[in-house]
């Protein structure tokens, strides 16, 4: 079965860029999502097609997913953009999703 | 408003079955596909099980296959998840999520990203 893998965890400093990142074998030809999901609540997409922003998402939030590596980007992190974040995809070979194993991100 | 409500979650002895349901509302349901995932209190998200809009298609995680089916009554604006043969590692919060597919370049409808989640509703097995 296709695994994808994240970092456990990303710290980065308020006004910083964070990214996360999301590994697979040839990710990049598949299209990636990423998920917020903050202690109690349900998981909510942040940016789906690679690059795409659901309305309401600040464009501080951005993508990139190329060979083996999809990438979040978080630009001028803020205290509320903590939260654990999960990358996924839809493997066609074996009619699965998947996803990630989630990054926690840290504000410090 | 798009609201999805699970329903059906409680403690079961392993072994035993529990049908837990999502109902939409706020959308055209029968337009969407649904998916159920579930998340161990402080693990990560695990997916479990899609139906496509019409019900033409059904994928369960091999790591329920056999024991999970998933079901919807596009009449009643509601899927479902069967559990059978359940087991402790089957505690977790179910979550229900719709995706309205992705045309492919080959023509097919295929699962894309999870664009509104329910609430959860907590299933825990004992031993």
């Amino acid at each position: 079965s296709y695994v994808v893998t994240q970092p456990p965890s990303v710290s980065v400093a308020p006004g910083q860029t964070a990214k996360i990142t999301c590994g697979g074998d040839y990710i990049g030809s598949k299209f990636v999502h990423w998920y917020q999901q903050k202690p109690g609540r349900a998981p909510a997409v942040v940016l789906y097609g690679d690059t795409d922003r659901p309305s309401g998402i600040p464009e501080r939030f951005s993508g990139s997913n190329s060979a083996d590596t999809a990438t979040l980007i978080i630009r001028r992190v803020e205290a509320g953009d903590e939260a654990d974040y999960y990358c996924q995809v839809w493997d066609v070979t074996g009619n699965q999703l998947v996803f990630g194993t989630g990054t926690k991100l840290t504000v410090l | 408003q798009v609201k999805l409500e699970e329903s059906g979650g409680g403690v079961v002895q392993s072994g035993k079955a529990l049908r837990v349901s999502c109902k939409g509302s706020g959308f055209p349901f029968h337009t969407h596909g649904t998916h159920w995932v579930r998340q161990t209190p402080g693990k990560g998200l695990e997916w479990v099980a899609v139906i496509w809009y019409d019900g033409s298609n059904k994928y369960v995680a091999d790591s329920v296959k056999g024991r999970f089916t998933i079901s919807r009554d596009n009449s009643k604006n509601t899927v479902f998840l069967l559990m059978t043969n359940l087991r402790v590692e089957d505690t977790a919060v179910y979550y229900c999520a719709t995706d309205r597919f992705k045309l492919t370049s080959g023509g097919q409808f295929l699962p894309n990203y999870l664009e509104n989640w329910g609430q959860g509703t907590l299933v825990t097995v004992t031993s």
